[in-house]
């Protein structure tokens, strides 16, 4: 069973460029969640999709959005970007929202400069 | 407010000694999840262990044990003989669905090295 799948794994931007990130769940998962990692922050929580809805949002400015499409895979976009938007972006699914086991994918490293 | 706490920053250790790794959570939902995540050096997150709240036993599986204890908030994670691929970074994280959905909130990580 394939497991999760970003794209693209390595991304530079210059600060004030938008950027999308796309995600794609282990077949049959349903949610996807995002995390930022960062040396300083560790990783926090961006948002959570589920059945193409956004259910759950993490303390992020409203530079950070995304959607889930109808096959449950998942973008997150960054908008007017910032030098400390560098990180790792990770996305994790999740069978269903009572699982409660989410599998992360390799992540995408973004760098601002 | 839910936290975790990973005092160890890093840890070194010898192949084929034991080390365990601290977790120490903070949560007023009665219902609540506790994982244990590796992150190797190519930075994707694996699943290692999930306990729900009302679950206590201690479990074990092959060379890795975990030590969950209400009373104190702990859930403590034990590598016994480690092995050099046991190199990585640790991660314990808390689910707490009533005040935070699904979100996971995760420590800060335990740098685990092992020499051989």
């Amino acid at each position: 069973k394939a497991g999760v799948t970003q794209t693209p794994r390595y991304l530079i931007k210059t600060r004030g460029q938008q950027v999308t990130l796309s995600c794609s769940p282990i077949s049959g998962h349903r949610s996807v969640s995002w995390y930022q990692q960062t040396p300083g922050q560790g990783l926090q929580f961006l948002f959570e999709y589920f059945s193409e809805t956004q259910r759950n949002k993490g303390n992020f400015p409203g530079r950070f959005s995304g959607r889930q499409f109808s096959n449950s895979r998942s973008e997150m976009n960054v908008s007017t970007l910032e030098l400390g938007d560098s990180a790792l972006y990770l996305c994790a699914s999740s069978r269903d929202r009572s699982s409660y086991e989410q599998y992360f994918g390799p992540g995408t490293r973004l760098t601002v400069t | 407010a839910q936290k975790v706490t990973q005092a160890q920053t890093e840890i070194s250790v010898v192949e084929k000694e034991d080390v365990t790794l601290d977790c120490v959570y903070e949560t007023r939902d009665t219902t609540y999840y506790l994982f244990w995540y590796k992150q190797p050096p190519s930075g994707e997150l694996v699943f290692l262990i999930r306990r729900n709240s009302f679950d206590e036993q201690n479990e074990i599986s092959g060379r890795y044990s975990w030590n969950f204890q209400k009373s104190t908030s702990s859930f403590n994670f034990t590598i016994t003989a480690s092995q050099v691929v046991d190199s990585a970074v640790y991660f314990c994280a808390l689910s707490a669905p009533h005040q935070a959905g699904t979100a996971l909130i995760f420590g800060k990580g335990t740098t685990l090295s092992v020499s051989s």
